[in-house]
């Protein structure tokens, strides 16, 4: 069973750029939630999708944004890129729509310093 | 709004010792599941246990145990006879039905997290 994979593992932009980042979910698991973790925090919820559609979003702005893929796959785009944006983000998959009583299997994380 | 509060910030103890990791929760739903994750170095969330709001059965799964008080909103973990290999950071986090135009999903509260360090 392949578990939660990220990419790419380290990312360095300045203020201003936009990124892309990828997660692939665990086999079977059909819903993919992001959350941002900033040092020394906890995470915190930033949406999830589910059946390509955004299924929830956190107190982000727009400029944060996602998409997910037929293979159930995911990305997630930050535009205008500020100092603040620097964190570990973290993907984590699920079953079913993502229900409260699902267990979330995290990835590994990429971190982002912006400079 | 929900709101995970870890007081802890960090926990210092000797190999073999036993160690509980505080965690209260505020919500105003009434179906809502409580976790606990652990956090390497490595930056990987962990799953450790899942408790939902029905069930305040205290259990214990190897040197893991947790104490769900429903009264009190707290939701406590403890390790016992702890290792070094348990160093590490431990967030306590609570997931509800949201409020996606009728749609639920499990978005996760975390709390701050708890720093653990367990010495040889």
């Amino acid at each position: 069973e392949t578990g939660v994979t990220q990419s790419p593992t380290h990312l360095i932009k300045t203020r201003g750029q936009q990124v892309t980042l990828r997660c692939s979910s665990q086999s079977g698991h059909n819903t993919v939630s992001w959350y941002q973790q900033a040092l020394g925090q906890g995470p915190q919820f930033i949406f999830q999708y589910y059946r390509e559609e955004e299924n929830g979003r956190g107190n982000f702005p727009p400029r944060f944004s996602g998409l997910q893929f037929p293979n159930y796959s995911s990305e997630l785009n930050v535009n205008a890129l500020e100092l603040d944006d620097s964190a570990l983000y973290l993907c984590a998959s699920s079953l079913a729509g993502g229900g409260p009583h699902n267990e979330q299997f995290f990835g590994p994380g990429t971190r982002l310093t912006v400079l | 709004a929900q709101k995970v509060t870890q007081a802890q910030t960090e926990i210092s103890v000797v190999e073999k010792e036993d160690v509980t990791l505080d965690c209260v929760y505020e919500t105003r739903d009434t179906t809502y599941y409580l976790f606990w994750y652990k956090q390497p170095p490595s930056g990987e969330l962990v799953f450790l246990i899942r408790r939902n709001s029905f069930d305040e059965q205290n259990e214990i799964s190897g040197r893991y145990s947790w104490n769900f008080q429903k009264s009190t909103s707290s939701f406590n973990f403890t390790i016992t006879a702890s290792q070094v290999v348990d160093s590490a950071v431990y967030f306590c986090a609570l997931s509800e039905y949201g409020d996606a135009g009728g749609t639920s999903y499990g978005k996760l509260t975390f709390g701050q997290g708890t720093i653990l360090t367990v010495h040889p």
